[in-house]
C-alpha cells in the first residue's frame, strides 16, 4: 500500500461546480498536510497548508483534515476554467521534513 | 526576481552525453531538493541538500551528482544519459520553519 494515495484523474466539470479533491494516508504519524497546484509546463506552487484536522479556508478553497479517516480534501467553490490544473496532495509528519507526495489529481474546468 | 530559477528550461541531448542543469533561489532558505517528474505527473524525491550538506539521497543510478558550492544555489550533473532519464526535473527549496516547499518551473529533459 501506498503511503498517499490520490486518484490520478482527470476530473471534468462544468464551470460554476464544486470541486472536491482526495487523498488517503497510511502512517498516522502524519501532521502536516499541503495542497499544491500544477499548471502545465510549470512548477507546483503551494496552494493550502494544514496542521493537525480541521478545515481551514482561503478565498473559495477549503482545505479538510479528518485524522480519524486518513483522509485530506481539497474543496473549490465556483469552479474557473483558470482552475484546471493539476492538483497534488503532500503530507509529512513532525519528525521529517521530507514531504511524502500524492500522484495528483488533473482536473479540468470545462466553460 | 524570480524565487527558484533553473537552467536550462528545455534540453534536448543524444544518449551517451553529459549534461548539467542549474538551480538558485533567492529566498535565504536551508534546504533544496532536487525532483524527478514522470509523465504521469509522479514528483520523486533523488537528493536534499542542508546548508551544502547532501541529507538525502535516494536510490538513483550514480550517474547523477548533485554538487551544492553554496547554500543557494544546487546543481545536477547527469553522466551518460539514457532514454529512461527523459522527464523534467525540478528544483525545490524549504525554508528553515519547515513550511512549503518552493518550486522551480522545471527543466525538460529529452534524450534521444
Amino acid at each position: 500500500q501506498k503511503e498517499v494515495e490520490q486518484d490520478p484523474g482527470p476530473l471534468s466539470v462544468p464551470e460554476g461546480a464544486i470541486v472536491s479533491l482526495n487523498c488517503t494516508y497510511s502512517n498516522s504519524a502524519f501532521q502536516y498536510f499541503m495542497w499544491y497546484r500544477q499548471y502545465s509546463r510549470k512548477g507546483p506552487e503551494l496552494l493550502m497548508y494544514t496542521y493537525s484536522s480541521g478545515n481551514k479556508e482561503d478565498g473559495r478553497f477549503t482545505a479538510q483534515v479528518d485524522k480519524s479517516s486518513k483522509y485530506i480534501s481539497l474543496f473549490i467553490r465556483d469552479s474557473q476554467p483558470s482552475d484546471s490544473a493539476t492538483y497534488l496532495c503532500a503530507i509529512r509528519s513532525d519528525s521529517n521534513y521530507q514531504l511524502i507526495w500524492g500522484a495528483g489529481t488533473k482536473l479540468i474546468i470545462k466553460p | 526576481d524570480t524565487a527558484v530559477s533553473q537552467t536550462p528550461k528545455y534540453l534536448v541531448t543524444q544518449m551517451g552525453n553529459d549534461k548539467s542543469i542549474k538551480c538558485e533561489q533567492n529566498l535565504g532558505h536551508d534546504t533544496m531538493y532536487w525532483y524527478k517528474q514522470d509523465s504521469k505527473k509522479f514528483l520523486k524525491i533523488m537528493f536534499s541538500y542542508n546548508n551544502k550538506e547532501l541529507i538525502i539521497n535516494e536510490t538513483v543510478p550514480n550517474r547523477f551528482s548533485p554538487k551544492s558550492p553554496d547554500k543557494a544555489h544546487l546543481n545536477l550533473h547527469i553522466n551518460s544519459l539514457e532514454l529512461g532519464d527523459s522527464a523534467v526535473y525540478f528544483c525545490a527549496s524549504r525554508g528553515r520553519a519547515g513550511g512549503g516547499y518552493t518550486f522551480g518551473s522545471g527543466t525538460r529533459l529529452t534524450v534521444v
